[in-house]
């Protein structure tokens, strides 16, 4: 069976903080897909980031960044010098091949002002 | 238009009430699923289309009606819902049908069920 925890229900920081939101996933596919979403409060999923198995290297896009680590099935989300437009719900999701996407329970980050 | 769509975005209807709930993508993609988001519970997967034709039901009541006439269009069609069905209903669609695709979703249909 395939599952993803988020153990941080909630995350509040202030504006300009740096925040790790944590994904642990289980699943006993080789070959998998991990994916990251942002939920505004308008409710559309947005797509941040799709990562496979074979490829660990730790990836960077303007203030967000990725951490994958296989040895700890974990999929970290970090979000430097964070914003007041931040704000919203993340879901980590998994998926491996001939399965259907699992969702994490999701991380609600509030950035206050 | 552009990504994907949902229409209507807020929906209140009585339990004995027949309603649909339309979703569009733009994105040249050959498979759309629907969604279930409800309070304090994980998205569940509801039922999968590719190329029109329905892949996954997964174990949804029969009062939920999926309906997928062409690869851009994607219907729910709703009747005799329980108060328990209010939550937000999300389309999502995908390049093919591979299941490891990445899915683009639509903004959500907020339905309540009174």
């Amino acid at each position: 069976a395939q599952k993803v925890t988020q153990a941080q229900t909630e995350i509040s920081v202030v504006e300009k903080e740096d925040v790790t939101l944590d994904c642990v996933y289980e699943t006993r596919d080789t070959t998998y897909y991990l994916f990251w979403y942002k939920q505004p409060p308008s409710g559309e999923l947005v797509f941040l980031i799709r990562r496979n198995s074979f490829d660990e290297q730790n990836e960077i896009s303007g203030r967000y960044s990725w951490n994958f680590q296989k040895s700890t099935s974990s999929f970290n989300f970090t979000i430097t010098a964070s914003q007041v437009v931040d704000s919203a719900v993340y879901f980590c999701a998994l998926i491996g091949y001939g399965q259907n996407f699992v969702f994490g329970p999701g991380t609600r980050l509030s950035v206050l002002p | 238009e552009t990504g994907v769509t949902q229409t209507p975005r807020h929906l209140v209807m009585g339990m004995t009430n027949k309603k649909s709930l339309k979703c569009e993508q733009h994105l040249g993609h050959n498979a759309m699923y629907w969604y279930k988001q409800s309070a304090k519970k994980p998205l569940e997967l509801m039922f999968v289309y590719s190329l029109e034709e329905r892949v996954e039901n997964n174990s949804v009541p029969s009062r939920f009606s999926p309906e997928c006439p062409n690869s851009s269009h994607l219907f729910l069609h709703l009747h005799t819902l329980q108060p328990e069905d209010s939550a937000l209903y999300l389309c999502a669609s995908s390049q093919g049908g591979a299941s490891t695709d990445t899915q683009y979703f639509g903004p959500g249909t907020r339905l309540t069920v009174l």
